[in-house]
Parts: C-alpha cells; sequence; structure tokens
C-alpha cells in the first residue's frame, strides 16, 4: 500500500496571502494523484486530478504540479473560503489518501 | 453533473451490521462507479472499496474484504454498503463518492454517521 504524507500539518496564513501545501509518496505514482478540500461538516471535493489538472468549476488560484512521489498544491492568493483541510490521494484501483493539511486563518 | 444522497445517521450495536444507502441523480448511473470512503472523527479518509455499477464488478480494501458488502440497484439508482461485525472503531461518517471509472470520485454524498456503542 502507497503510503502519502502531507506537511505541514498546519498552515497558518492571512487572507491574500500564497499557500503552497505537500504530499510525499512512500513510492512513484507518475502523476496519479488528487486534491480535495474539506470544510467543517462537508463531504470533500475534488480540486486537481492527475497531478495538476484542475476539475471543473475549480478555480484558477488552485494549481497542482509534480510527479513520481513529490507534489504541491499552491494557492496564488488566499480568499476567506479556501481555509479548510486539504487532502492528497494516490488515484488507482486501492486508492488511498495523506492524513491532511490544515489551512487557517492566521 | 450527479447529486448523491445518502441514508440518515446510525446508531448500532456492537457485533450487528448496518447498511447505508446513497440514491443518485442528474447523471447515468448506470455507466459509473461508486465508491464508499469513511472518516473518524478527526482523521484521514479512508477508501472501503467500489462497485462498477453497469457490471456489478467490485474491489474491496483488505481490511474489509471479511466485512464489508457493496451492492446497486439499478431500477432506483441506488448503491449500498452494508458493513458487519461491528465494533466501535467503526465508528465514523460514510461516505459515497461516484465517478466514470475507478479511479474517480468527482462527486460526492453529504455523508451518513454511524455510531457503534453498547
Amino acid at each position: 500500500e502507497i503510503m502519502l504524507t502531507q506537511s505541514p500539518a498546519t498552515l497558518s496564513l492571512s487572507p491574500g496571502e500564497r499557500a503552497t501545501l505537500s504530499c510525499r509518496a512512500s513510492q512513484s505514482v507518475s502523476s496519479y494523484l488528487a486534491w480535495y478540500q474539506q470544510k467543517p461538516g462537508q463531504a470533500p471535493r475534488l480540486l486537481i486530478y492527475d497531478a495538476s489538472n484542475r476539475a471543473t468549476g475549480i478555480p484558477a488560484r488552485f494549481s497542482g504540479s509534480g510527479s513520481e512521489t513529490d507534489f504541491t498544491l499552491t494557492i496564488s492568493s488566499l480568499e476567506p473560503e479556501d481555509f479548510a483541510v486539504y487532502y492528497c490521494q494516490h488515484r488507482s484501483n486501492w486508492p488511498t489518501f495523506g492524513q491532511g493539511t490544515k489551512l487557517e486563518i492566521k | 453533473q450527479m447529486q448523491l444522497v445518502q441514508s440518515g445517521p446510525e446508531v448500532k450495536k456492537p457485533g450487528t451490521s448496518v447498511k447505508v444507502s446513497c440514491k443518485a441523480s442528474g447523471s447515468t448511473f448506470t455507466t459509473s462507479v461508486m465508491q464508499w470512503v469513511r472518516q473518524a472523527r478527526g482523521q484521514r479518509l479512508e477508501w472501503i472499496g467500489w462497485i462498477v455499477v453497469g457490471s456489478g464488478d467490485t474491489n474491496y480494501a483488505q481490511r474489509f474484504q471479511e466485512t464489508v458488502t457493496i451492492t446497486r440497484d439499478m431500477s432506483t439508482s441506488t448503491a449500498y454498503m452494508e458493513l458487519s461485525s461491528l465494533t466501535s472503531e467503526d465508528t465514523a461518517v460514510y461516505y459515497c463518492a461516484a465517478g466514470a471509472t475507478v479511479w474517480d470520485f468527482d462527486y460526492w454524498g453529504q455523508g451518513t454517521l454511524v455510531s457503534v456503542s453498547s
């Protein structure tokens, strides 16, 4: 089973700042990685699939990059609604999720 | 676009079973794959398994092989996840999700809280 480790656990930033979230895989996942946003009491929402492709309706301030074992989710300029928990996921027949990064308001 | 509506919260005793439903609308249920994921309080998402709606093929995470059954009813566009031999460790919010392939989690249900307590 491929393990995903996200860092940092918590990221404290202000609206308008740039956020950089990391996800590292225990072995290569090629580009088969997705990112999700989850707000309290809500289901996750797909943001990025296959490392760098934005899902339908996702604003352009969200971008993904990386391949093999190291991936990054970047939010170019934080909006108030972006403060949430973000998960990475290995896209496969046996998917796994990272432990999440909480993005909180500083 | 697909909308997924799940059944309501459940409270169960240890050793019993629970069956959660997920009703789809707005898109073609028969060509989709339905996934089930759970999340214990404050924990990461944990994949349980999927069903290819058209063929009925299923795949389960190893830890759930002996206790979970995922089914679907194409006449009502509903998927089901039944978990047996419940323990307190199964207390979690259970989500269904859907997509076009076994790798996709494009649409999500609202979640169903399953509480297991004696």
